[in-house]
């Protein structure tokens, strides 16, 4: 079936470092993939999303390019801030991101220190 | 325009009993998903409601049930409570093709 892995935490950077949070998926036919944040207390917000082989997803200075030839979908930023500090979930969709069924990796809980 | 609403925030229960819980889409939306979270287990998809019928349902035992009302307002409930039903249950609205808007979410508590 259906799956998503992504690295498990929590990581650790200062401010101004470089991020990057790997994710790779297995699924059949062509996915629809999503990165989503969870700031403490609160639901997911969706950060970026690529629909396609080859799109990019960007917001807030993420982004994540949708890699079919190695099924990865991974999450980098230039330049963290202490704000970014949150839990991050890859996902995926086979049925276009609308029809509930989306499939979570087990998040990865970003810390950045000032 | 007011986002996905999820009531009760918080809810504390014993073994055995049922629990209701509701989410209000944002207006407009049709679909409504329902997932859990634990630690262990992660983001589980539930079920999902599309204009009052049940179009996609996860992994779970018949304890966990779900409705959808002609507003597009969900609820799930839960019967027969386990110690292991203790979670998060996140609710997620949408109209547009591929993209799901999420509540802050009711944390369930069963002693």
């Amino acid at each position: 079936g259906n799956s998503v892995t992504q690295m498990e935490g929590p990581v650790t950077l200062s401010e101004e470092a470089f991020l990057t949070i790997n994710c790779t998926y297995t699924a059949t036919g062509y996915p629809s993939l999503f990165w989503y944040v969870q700031y403490p207390g609160e639901g997911l917000q969706l950060l970026l999303k690529a629909t396609k082989a080859d799109d990019k997803g960007s917001n807030k200075g993420f982004e994540a390019t949708y890699r079919k030839e190695t099924t990865s979908f991974h999450l980098e930023k230039g330049s963290v801030q202490v704000s970014d500090s949150a839990v991050y979930f890859c996902a995926l969709s086979s049925y276009g991101g609308s029809q509930g069924n989306l499939i979570f990796g087990k998040g990865t809980k970003l810390s950045v220190k000032p | 325009k007011a986002g996905v609403t999820q009531t009760p925030r918080y809810l504390i229960k014993t073994r055995g009993q049922q629990v209701t819980l509701s989410c209000s889409p944002i207006s407009g939306h049709r679909s409504v998903s329902w997932y859990q979270q634990t630690p262990g287990q992660g983001l589980q998809f539930l079920f999902e409601y599309f204009s009052e019928t049940q179009r996609n349902k996860g992994n779970f035992p018949g304890r966990f049930s779900g409705r959808q009302f002609s507003n597009s307002r969900s609820e799930m409930n839960v019967s027969t409570l386990e110690l292991g039903d203790s979670a998060l249950y996140l609710c997620a609205s949408s109209a547009d093709y591929n993209e799901q808007f999420f509540g802050p979410g009711t944390r369930l508590t069963v002693l």
